[in-house]
């Protein structure tokens, strides 16, 4: 089965400051798909960013972008020049091929940012 | 744009009482997802479906029942509700379960304590 492991509980970043949260996954597929998702504290999930393992290029959308490693199994979303608004919980989610996957989607853990002025 | 609509918004019921929660989608999506949300766990799949008519369950699906009677709705039931489980649930939709770029996209939760 897969696994998807966030091993930071919290983290901590000043403002206008680039931080990584961490993501390691355990799948046996070679297609895959990769998801973050950012939670507020008002509790709804947002829809960040997504990686294919096959994509060749790692995915970017404006500050948020995705450190893939393939071989390592590692997906780390990078936040660059940090925001108060980007305070949140995130979670790192994957997907695995159609048939029997219907689109389900496993999650991390998730990791608490906080950005400090 | 509405998206995904949960209702109700908050619930506190007591040990073994009935409750259901409703989920709409206005986006057309065949696929249709109910999870909870604890700490420390993330988020754990509950039940699914894959079009009107079809549930499946999924990682944690004792204590509660499902329904697709329409495309657009997706109902989480609890029969006989207990402590554990309390917890915030989230239902989600997605057009394509066989795209894997196709986000899911999250209704903004239910709060449900079962004293």
């Amino acid at each position: 089965a897969q696994k998807i492991t966030q091993t930071q509980p919290g983290m901590f970043v000043q403002e206008k400051e680039a931080v990584t949260l961490d993501c390691t996954y355990d799948t046996s597929d070679q297609s895959y798909g990769l998801f973050w998702y950012k939670q507020p504290s008002s509790g709804e999930m947002i829809f960040l960013i997504y990686q294919g393992s096959y994509d060749e290029q790692n995915a970017t959308e404006g500050r948020y972008s995705l450190n893939f490693q393939k071989a390592r199994k590692s997906a780390n979303l990078v936040i660059s020049a940090s925001q108060l608004g980007d305070s949140a919980m995130y979670f790192c989610a994957m997907r695995l091929p159609g048939g029997t996957s219907y689109g389900k989607l496993t999650f991390g853990q998730g990791t608490i940012l906080t950005v400090h002025p | 744009n509405a998206g995904v609509t949960q209702t109700p918004k908050f619930r506190v019921l007591k040990t073994g009482q009935s409750m259901t929660l409703l989920c709409a989608q206005d986006m057309n999506h065949e696929y249709m997802y109910w999870y909870r949300q604890d700490p420390g766990m993330g988020l754990r799949l509950i039940h699914y479906s894959v079009g009107e008519g079809t549930t499946a369950k999924g990682e944690v699906p004792d204590g509660y029942n499902v329904s697709r009677l329409k495309k657009q709705n997706f109902l989480l039931g609890l029969e006989s509700a207990a402590p554990s489980q309390t917890s915030v649930y989230f239902c989600a939709s997605t057009r394509s379960g066989r795209q894997f770029n196709s986000p899911l996209h999250f209704g903004n939760g239910t709060r449900l304590t079962v004293t």
